[in-house]
C-alpha cells in the first residue's frame, strides 16, 4: 500500500520568505501527484497537479515538483504571504489504474505578517 | 461548473439514528470519492466509483455504511446506525476517470454524533 510522508508537519515563518514543502511516498509506480489547499473549516483546493512523465508545474508563486524515482515532491512558494497560511496536502494516484489518491498528513504553515 | 456540491454541511445526530450525506460531482467527471477526515487517521478513502460503479470499498469500516451511485449526478453515504466514533468530516470528491485526473472536492459534511 502507497504511504505518503510530509515533513514537515508545521512550519512558521515571516512574510516574504521563500519556503519549501516536502512530500514523500513509497511506492514510485505513481500515475500523478496532485497538491492541494485547506483552510480550516473548509474542503480541499486543487493547487497543482503533475504527471507522472512530467518533473514539474507551475501556478503563479507555486511550483511542483516531481522526482518519483526517489519518491519525492517538493511545493515551493515565492514569496509568501499571510494568505498563504493553511494546511498543504500531497496525494498520490496510484499507476495501477486504479485512480483514487493516498494522502500525506499535511503541512499546516503560518506566514507571519 | 459549481464544483462539486456536498449537503448537508453540518449534520448534528444521536447515537442510532440513520445518517444519509448527499453528493454532486462535476458535470463531466465520470469517478466519484467519499473520503473522511479526522484529527487521528488524516483524509481515508471510503470508497469510490467509476461510471456508478463501485470500484474499491474496502475503505468503508463496516456493515453499518453503504454507498450508492444511481445516476451520474448523485450519490449518497448512508450511515446506519451512528456512533459517536463516525463523528469526522465526510467528503466527497470527483475527478475524470482517465487522462487528466485531477480531482476536486466538495466543502464536506461534519457530522457529529452524540
Amino acid at each position: 500500500k502507497q504511504e505518503v510522508t510530509q515533513i514537515p508537519a508545521a512550519l512558521s515563518v515571516p512574510e516574504g520568505e521563500n519556503l519549501v514543502l516536502n512530500c514523500s511516498f513509497t511506492d514510485s509506480a505513481i500515475y500523478n501527484l496532485q497538491w492541494f489547499r485547506q483552510d480550516p473549516g473548509k474542503g480541499l483546493t486543487s493547487l497543482l497537479l503533475i504527471q507522472s512523465s512530467q518533473r514539474e508545474q507551475t501556478s503563479g508563486r507555486l511550483n511542483a515538483s516531481l522526482d518519483k524515482s526517489s519518491g519525492r515532491s517538493t511545493l515551493y512558494i515565492a514569496a509568501s504571504q499571510p494568505g498563504d497560511s493553511a494546511t498543504y496536502l500531497c496525494a498520490a494516484q496510484p499507476g495501477t489504474g486504479a485512480n483514487n489518491l493516498f494522502f500525506g498528513t499535511g503541512t499546516r504553515l503560518t506566514v507571519i505578517p | 461548473d459549481a464544483g462539486v456540491i456536498q449537503s448537508p454541511r453540518h449534520e448534528v445526530t444521536e447515537m442510532g439514528q440513520e445518517v444519509t450525506l448527499r453528493c454532486k460531482p462535476i458535470s463531466g467527471h465520470n469517478s466519484l470519492f467519499w473520503y473522511r477526515q479526522t484529527m487521528m487517521r488524516g483524509l481515508e478513502l471510503l470508497i469510490y466509483f467509476n461510471n456508478n460503479v463501485p470500484i474499491d470499498d474496502s475503505g468503508m469500516p463496516e456493515d453499518r455504511f453503504s454507498a450508492k451511485m444511481p445516476n451520474a449526478s448523485f450519490s449518497t453515504l448512508k450511515i446506519q446506525p451512528s456512533e459517536p466514533r463516525d463523528s469526522a468530516v465526510y467528503f466527497c470528491a470527483s475527478s475524470k476517470t482517465s487522462g487528466d485526473t485531477e480531482a476536486f472536492f466538495g466543502q464536506g459534511t461534519r457530522l457529529t454524533v452524540v
